[in-house]
């Protein structure tokens, strides 16, 4: 079965500073992983997402994450956060096995908090 | 394209109602999905349906209900409301012609209080 865990329920940070949300999961056959964003009372939107190839992908919002097989890991950075960054932040797996008709499973979140 | 869509936006219901959250999509996708968020338990998969007329459990299905007639459509019906349900509840879909790496694409999502 497959698992997420997200290491920081809350991480604040100050603005310009950079960020890394922790992201971990637990799978026994080849996954793809994706991180979501949700800002206050909207819907989640996608921000990256890994298939295959490099490990390190880019999303926007000038975000970034490494996949990193041998720790199971795929964590979430940012150089620089702006204001505008503060929302909760989603990783997700899902995986190539029988009956799993690609369905998403979630980490509990991540709620950045970027302070002036 | 409207996207995903959802109503209501917000709902307020008494323990033993019954009640249907819409769901709509108009990307042409074969596979739609309903979770429910709750503080600090990031989404749940309810159900899901991989195109009109299939559909299946997710992880926490107990309570409700899902059928899919149309391709556009995937509603989520609530037979007797529990306090248990009040939630979050969001409708996503993804195009099934790549299969599960595509993104899956979300709604807004529907508050719901049961009282």
């Amino acid at each position: 079965a497959q698992s997420v865990t997200q290491l920081d329920s809350q991480v604040p940070v100050f603005e310009e500073a950079p960020v890394e949300l922790r992201c971990n999961y637990s799978s026994s056959v080849s996954v793809y992983l994706f991180w979501y964003v949700q800002y206050p009372n909207q819907g989640l939107q996608l921000l990256l997402k890994y298939l295959s190839g490099s490990t390190l992908v880019k999303g926007i919002n000038g975000f970034e994450a490494e996949f990193n097989k041998s720790q199971t890991s795929f964590h979430l950075r940012k150089p620089s956060v702006h204001i505008s960054d503060t929302a909760e932040y989603f990783c997700a797996v899902t995986g190539d096995y029988g009956g799993s008709q690609g369905n998403l499973i979630f980490g509990k979140g991540t709620k950045l908090s970027v302070k002036p | 394209n409207a996207g995903v869509t959802q109503t209501p936006k917000f709902q307020v219901l008494k323990t033993g109602q019954s009640m249907t959250l819409q769901c709509a999509q108009d990307m042409n996708h074969e596979y739609m999905s309903w979770y429910r968020q709750d503080p600090g338990m990031g989404l749940r998969l309810i159900h899901y349906s991989v195109g009109a007329g299939i559909t299946d459990q997710g992880e926490v299905p107990n309570g409700y209900n899902v059928s899919r007639s149309t391709t556009e459509d995937f509603p989520l019906r609530l037979l007797s409301a529990a306090p248990s349900q009040t939630s979050v509840y969001f409708c996503a879909s993804r195009s099934g012609l790549a299969g599960i790496q595509e993104t899956q694409y979300f709604g807004p999502g529907t508050r719901l209080l049961v009282l």
